[in-house]
């Protein structure tokens, strides 16, 4: 499967822990995003990276989120002390960047903060 | 920021109907509009997408529709099957200086159910 992967798929924790995700992008797509998805709802978007340097990052991202992308290749999303309000599926996306920008989801992440 | 309002949240349309699906924004200067079809537990996958320099772009059985002026953009599937039947988001980004997507802001998605 040459797409963009997630691991795991869905995580089951209690509230106050960290979890950590991760997320492999397409093969040479330079650019990768995080997205936040509830029921219901559209994606919400949380950071990208361009390579390893992040340029943007939401103000949904709070201090206990950290995002990584040490190498320019996989990524990986931190929360610390979660909370029930966490409770979503996290989904990364990357693109090619220049004129070829079109974003290709992975199967997502589900958080479940008990 | 930019802001897009979806309309209608849910579409029944019968096999072989059309359906069309309403955006708004807010920002002018987003430049770059997709849609993005979601099948039950499965990730958002790309069906077309559009660049503020068309008005229309088509791709079989569907199309977009931009209207720079007024900050609006549609989807149109025509002769819909039951495949069909998916949550479609629409979604607004500025494109940077180097023509890739910054972000994408999506609409809160329609549930569009396609009866045999």
């Amino acid at each position: 499967d040459t797409g963009v992967s997630q691991d795991p798929r869905h995580k089951i924790t209690k509230r106050g822990q960290n979890v950590t995700f991760r997320c492999d992008p397409i093969s040479e797509h330079n650019r990768l995003y995080w997205y936040r998805q509830t029921l219901g709802q559209g994606p919400e978007f949380l950071t990208y990276f361009q390579n390893e340097a992040q340029l943007e990052k939401s103000r949904l991202l709070s201090d206990r989120f950290s995002a990584e992308r040490p190498k320019g290749s996989f990524s990986t999303l931190e929360i610390q002390r979660t909370e029930q309000g966490d409770s979503a599926m996290y989904l990364c996306a990357s693109s090619l960047g220049g004129l070829t920008d079109t974003q290709y989801f992975g199967p997502g992440t589900r958080l479940t903060v008990l | 920021g930019e802001n897009v309002e979806q309309h209608p949240s849910t579409l029944s349309v019968q096999e072989g109907d059309s359906a069309v699906i309403k955006c708004t924004y807010s920002d002018s200067a987003s430049n770059y509009f997709p849609w993005y079809k979601q099948e039950l537990g499965k990730r958002p996958q790309l069906i077309i997408d559009i660049r503020s320099n068309v008005g229309e772009k088509k791709d079989q059985r569907i199309a977009v529709t931009l209207n720079k002026t007024a900050k609006h953009f549609s989807l149109h599937i025509t002769e819909t099957q039951p495949e069909d039947s998916a949550v479609y988001f629409c979604a607004a980004s500025t494109l940077g200086s180097s023509g890739s997507a910054r972000q994408l802001t999506f609409g809160s998605g329609t549930q569009l159910t396609v009866l045999p």
